[in-house]
């Protein structure tokens, strides 16, 4: 099946440093990958569409200026948590668009942890 | 009222018992329902998808949408503790967008020995 590699699988970084979370598609090309946040027994809440090479469509409430968001390929998106906080801490999931199987696949999150 | 609800449980049930799993929803227009299984710490993935009313059936998985109630269901028969994890419904956006997803907030289960 379809693989989505989402490195790294998790991180401690110290607060007000920068963080940025990798989302391959390895075997498909996909236009658009989401990105997704998910606190400790929480649900997935969708933060981020990723369209290849044009500006992300951001959620209500979700800061564009502080999770920017980079798809300059159509295997690769990366989301760079900037001038993180604890409250930042998360479990943060991308899923990429497989037009030719019409389904989305997950990545396996990174846990980012901020101290 | 949000958009999927689902009761987070957690259910437990012994090895081989038939689980039933429930989520409702707010909004008619929605068409295109999924399943997803999560075990700790990793991403989703997909057991089922369900497009219209009725019954679909995978294995010992069986996905049932109503839409004039707004209650879509999935059943695991003879269950296994390998099946224990989180299992999220969800809704997607339709058309192109099959990755744009609201999920439930998960129900844990645990099948033990």
């Amino acid at each position: 099946g379809a693989v989505v590699s989402q490195h790294p699988s998790w991180v401690i970084c110290k607060s007000g440093t920068s963080v940025k979370i990798e989302c391959r598609s390895l075997d498909f090309q996909a236009t658009t990958m989401f990105w997704y946040r998910q606190f400790p027994k929480q649900s997935l809440m969708l933060m981020a569409t990723s369209n290849e090479g044009s500006k992300a469509t951001y959620e209500q409430g979700v800061e564009k200026d502080k999770f920017l968001i980079n798809h300059a390929s159509l295997t690769l998106s990366t989301l760079t948590v900037t001038s993180a906080h604890p409250e930042d801490s998360s479990f943060y999931i991308c899923s990429a668009n497989d037009r030719v199987r019409a389904e989305a696949f997950f990545g396996q999150g990174t846990r980012l942890t901020v101290v | 009222q949000k958009e999927v609800e689902q009761d987070p449980g957690p259910l437990s049930v012994p090895e081989g018992a038939i689980v039933s799993l429930n989520c409702t929803y707010s909004n008619s227009a929605f068409q295109y329902f999924m399943w997803y299984r999560q075990y700790s710490r990793k991403g989703p993935e997909l057991l089922m998808y369900t497009y219209s009313s009725g019954n679909k059936e995978d294995g010992r998985f069986t996905a049932q949408v109503d839409k004039s109630s707004k209650y879509i269901s999935l059943f695991i028969r003879d269950s296994q503790p390998s099946d224990s994890a989180t299992y999220l419904c969800a809704r997607n956006a339709g058309g192109t967008s099959y990755g744009k997803l609201t999920f439930g907030q998960g129900t844990i289960l645990t099948v033990h020995p």
